[in-house]
């Protein structure tokens, strides 16, 4: 597509709860990037896949949180076990490749996650 | 890992003003990169840029990765130009683990 899709663009769900937030790339990008933004922690990196390489989750808040990428496009973020303070914006991003030109990231709109 | 910095952070101009936004970095970086987050709460990037300059119309930044900072020149501001703005940086091999600044706060006034 033109650009990065998310979806839902909101969701609100009960306190231990499990949700899936999605995210679809620009078709050729072979990077994707998840982050987090709230008020009081700003922008947060997550996880991130470039081609067929082992992810760099170090940025996972918890073994609550996981996601991962089938057939080097879509990637689905998953949250078990939901809490108050998971509640963000989730932002997708993608990129050409992870280094060198062409590396700027595109992100989507996100995902409003409200736990209640 | 890699400490962003950046000032001001709130800015209040008046259409047609010029501005510049400074980011600082803690450590060596092989991505640098500036975005604009809108009203709407969209990002935007407007320069990938760990060394050197760019411009792109009104925009352009540079970075001076030896000394650890980068600047973002706006010109002749329009109100569309308002929202935040972001730099983050990443080095060493976490060339995908972008660390950002807390941001700018950008209000201009027609």
């Amino acid at each position: 597509g033109a650009g990065v899709s998310q979806s839902p663009s909101n969701k609100v769900t009960e306190k231990g709860k499990d949700v899936e937030l999605r995210c679809d790339p620009i078709s050729g990008h072979t990077a994707l990037y998840w982050y987090r933004q709230s008020l009081g922690q700003g922008l947060e990196f997550l996880i991130y896949f470039q081609g067929n390489s082992a992810p760099d989750k170090s940025g996972l808040p918890s073994d609550r949180f996981s996601a991962e990428r089938t057939g080097g496009s879509v990637s689905t973020l998953t949250i078990q076990r939901t809490q108050q303070e998971d509640s963000a914006v989730y932002l997708c991003a993608s990129s050409l490749a992870d280094r060198g030109a062409g590396y700027g990231y595109t992100f989507g709109s996100g995902t409003r996650l409200t736990v209640v | 890992g890699i400490q962003v910095e950046q000032s001001p952070p709130d800015l209040i101009l008046q259409e047609g003003a010029n501005s510049t936004l400074r980011c600082n970095f803690s450590d060596s970086v092989n991505n640098l990169q500036w975005f604009h987050q809108n009203p709407w709460g969209q990002l935007i990037n407007l320069f990938y840029i760990p060394s050197g300059t760019k411009q792109n119309g009104r925009l352009s930044a540079t970075t001076v990765a030896t000394e650890r900072y980068s600047l973002l020149y706006i010109s002749s501001s329009q109100t569309t130009d308002s929202g935040v703005y972001f730099c983050a940086a990443a080095g060493g091999t976490s060339y995908g683990k972008l660390t950002f600044g807390q941001g700018t706060i950008l209000t201009v006034h027609p």
